[in-house]
């Protein structure tokens, strides 16, 4: 199957500085991929949308000015946290859709994000 | 989407068949069922997809019924490895590339040795 990676795996900042997040896919190339976060105890809530040469599309109630995406190349999507703050303390996950079947999505292993 | 409805959880012996319901009355004709899952602190992971028709891979086996308004993942032989939060979505096919999931509360399985 694809493989979708990230790094880092896990991460403590400072509050008021900037986390920078990175997804691969390895073996494909996504022209799309997708930002999710998830609480403790709960569930995945899909963040943005990134496409490849254009701007993210965000979820509503997502700031885009504090989650800056950038998706530079078909390999590699980036997610920048902006002067974070403890509430942005998560687990920050992406996903994309193989080249071969866009029916499935491949997801990194996650980012543990701890903004002290 | 389709909204889905799942038990909270669910606990399963090693090495029986582990049998995961998923309710979707309101699924629509050209809407898929599928099923991922996420292991503790891992991103989610594909299972299986079908439309109608029962599907089988080296994961899982879906059955849906003849109405399509349910439908069940079965693991065949769990092991304390398939202990993880297994989440039913319902949605259109190949539009599914360009579009983001939508996750439920999903069915805690845990696997007891």
């Amino acid at each position: 199957g694809a493989v979708v990676s990230q790094h880092p795996s896990r991460v403590i900042c400072k509050s008021g500085t900037s986390v920078k997040i990175e997804c691969r896919s390895l073996d494909f190339q996504a022209t799309t991929m997708f930002w999710y976060r998830q609480f403790p105890k709960q569930s995945l809530m899909l963040m943005a949308t990134s496409n490849e040469g254009s701007k993210a599309t965000y979820e509503q109630g997502v700031e885009k000015d504090k989650f800056l995406i950038n998706h530079a190349s078909l390999t590699l999507s980036t997610l920048t946290v902006t002067s974070a703050h403890p509430e942005d303390s998560s687990f920050y996950i992406c996903s994309a859709p193989s080249s071969w079947s866009t029916d499935t999505q491949y997801f990194g292993p996650g980012t543990r994000l701890t903004v002290l | 989407d389709a909204k889905t409805t799942q038990p909270t959880s669910m606990d399963c012996a090693e090495g029986r068949a582990a049998n995961l319901p998923c309710n979707h009355s309101t699924i629509s004709g050209n809407e898929y069922v599928y099923w991922y899952r996420q292991i503790h602190s891992q991103g989610p992971q594909y299972i299986i997809h079908g439309l109608k028709n029962n599907e089988t891979n080296e994961m899982a086996s879906l059955i849906i019924t003849e109405d399509r308004k349910s439908s069940t993942l079965i693991l065949p032989h769990a092991t304390l490895r398939d202990t993880a939060v297994y989440y039913c979505i319902v949605r259109l096919h190949s539009g599914g590339g360009a579009d983001g999931l939508t996750f439920g509360k999903g069915t805690h399985l845990i696997i007891q040795p």
